[in-house]
């Protein structure tokens, strides 16, 4: 069964920095989307992304994070410049049309 | 404020018993419903979506929806131990194409 893979699994880096965290959506999915998951909070929505361009976005979504589909099968999240309340699960997640299929998520911890 | 509400939990059920869990949603004018279910740890995992009023059944899983309640429910038939896990209301909220807006999930144990 198609499935969602993201990478890395763990990602630590210091506040600061810039980190990007990688996805390769559901082959035949048009639409993919970012969330994120604080530590014993609700899953929130970061942006939805269509035909290459970005189709909605959360007041989360500020300057400091660009969303980008490289190639055609990679949907990444950059965040430039990373604060320590950024530290969260990162989920990709893409859909044929409205059923949204969540990856295993990238654990962002900055220190 | 646009929301979803869940009741927190953690709801624990005999194995075998029915689970029901319950979201209610502000926005009336919502039509696309789901719910996910979350492992510690992993990410969420799409149980069942439902669009219309009634009720919508996939092997041990009936999604109920009512609308003029704004009210959507999940039932678990013949509970297993490893059904055991945080379950997630997720609405697509009125002037959103397709943003999943969640509740914060009601954790379920099932006793063996």
């Amino acid at each position: 069964e198609p499935e969602v893979t993201q990478t890395p699994s763990h990602q630590v880096t210091q506040m600061g920095q810039e980190v990007i965290l990688r996805c390769v959506p559901i082959s035949n999915h048009l639409y993919f989307y970012w969330y994120r998951q604080i530590l014993g909070q609700k899953v929130e929505f970061l942006v939805s992304f269509y035909n290459n361009e970005i189709s909605e976005k959360s007041e989360i979504f500020d300057d400091q994070f660009s969303v980008e589909r490289p190639d055609g099968s990679n949907f990444t999240l950059k965040i430039r410049s990373t604060k320590l309340e950024d530290s969260a699960m990162y989920f990709c997640a893409s859909s044929e049309a409205i059923e949204q299929y969540f990856g295993p998520g990238t654990r962002l911890t900055v220190t | 404020q646009k929301e979803v509400e869940q009741n927190s939990g953690p709801l624990s059920v005999p194995e075998g018993a029915i689970a029901s869990l319950n979201c209610t949603y502000s926005d009336r004018v919502s039509q696309s419903f789901f719910w996910y279910r979350q492992y510690s740890g992993k990410s969420p995992e799409l149980i069942m979506s439902i669009y219309s009023n009634g009720d919508k059944e996939d092997g041990r899983f009936t999604a109920q929806l009512n609308k003029a309640s704004q009210y959507v429910s999940l039932l678990i038939r013949d509970s297993q131990p490893s059904d055991s896990a945080t379950y997630l209301c997720a609405v697509i909220l009125s002037g959103s194409a397709r943003q999943l807006t969640f509740g914060s999930g009601t954790q379920l144990t099932v006793l063996p």
